[in-house]
């Protein structure tokens, strides 16, 4: 079934630890977002990629580093988690860019950090 | 800080009843999508809507965009109880970003 995978579902990371949440989508899409969804907050944009190799920086980039190298995969890395860092990570993709086409989203990534 | 608020924050309605969401932005847009979220899962697309339209209808929802206000509404007629979900709206501005709102949850009574 096409879409977006994310990989783990959830882990517990302990403060300080290096952590890369993986995103693979078959759809060919150009275009993948990282966001980060908290209670209250709704979903904050972390990077942004408009095509295979080229990254951009969103809302709350600080803490968080990305990679484009294909189409296909877009992992998000954490250098040295800490706990402000526990949230529900989601991965997203657009097949357009600028022409209006909506997000498909994977089902998340559930990250606590102690 | 985000582009999109929406109101009400949570709505408790019976089913058949219809349901308005309300979302206000503040910078101009290439068009404006509405989402929802189940419990647990990753957001879907619902329906968008472009800055040169003013409404929209797919099937039981309804959207309205007001530019000169930087506000939209969502409506969900004879809702269900498998509407009960979250709900977000996303502007899609310069840059090929979206930025979401903090979401309106809905829960529908039967």
């Amino acid at each position: 079934i096409a879409g977006i995978t994310q990989a783990p579902t959830s882990q517990i990371l302990a403060a300080g630890r290096r952590m890369t949440l993986r995103c693979t989508q078959d759809m060919r899409h150009n275009a993948m977002y990282w966001y980060r969804q908290d209670l209250g907050l709704g979903l904050r944009l972390i990077h942004y990629s408009n095509t295979a190799g080229t990254t951009g920086k969103g809302e709350v980039p600080d803490g968080y580093s990305v990679s484009r190298a294909n189409t296909d995969d877009f992992p998000l890395t954490l250098a040295s988690a800490v706990p402000s860092q526990t949230s529900v990570y989601f991965c997203a993709s657009r097949s357009e860019l600028g022409g209006g086409s909506p997000l498909h989203f994977g089902n998340g990534t559930r990250l606590t950090v102690t | 800080s985000q582009q999109g608020e929406e109101d009400p924050q949570a709505l408790s309605i019976q089913e058949g009843e219809n349901a308005t969401m309300n979302c206000s932005y503040k910078t101009s847009i290439n068009n404006l999508q509405w989402y929802r979220q189940n419990s647990g899962r990753g957001l879907v697309h619902l329906i968008l809507i472009r800055s040169n339209e003013r409404e929209k209808h797919s099937g039981r929802l309804r959207v309205t965009l007001d530019t000169s206000k930087k506000s939209s509404s969502l409506l969900i007629t004879a809702s269900r109880a498998a509407d009960t979900a979250s709900y977000f709206c996303a502007t899609d501005s310069e840059g090929n970003k979206l930025v979401f709102g903090a979401g309106t949850i809905l829960r529908v009574k039967s």
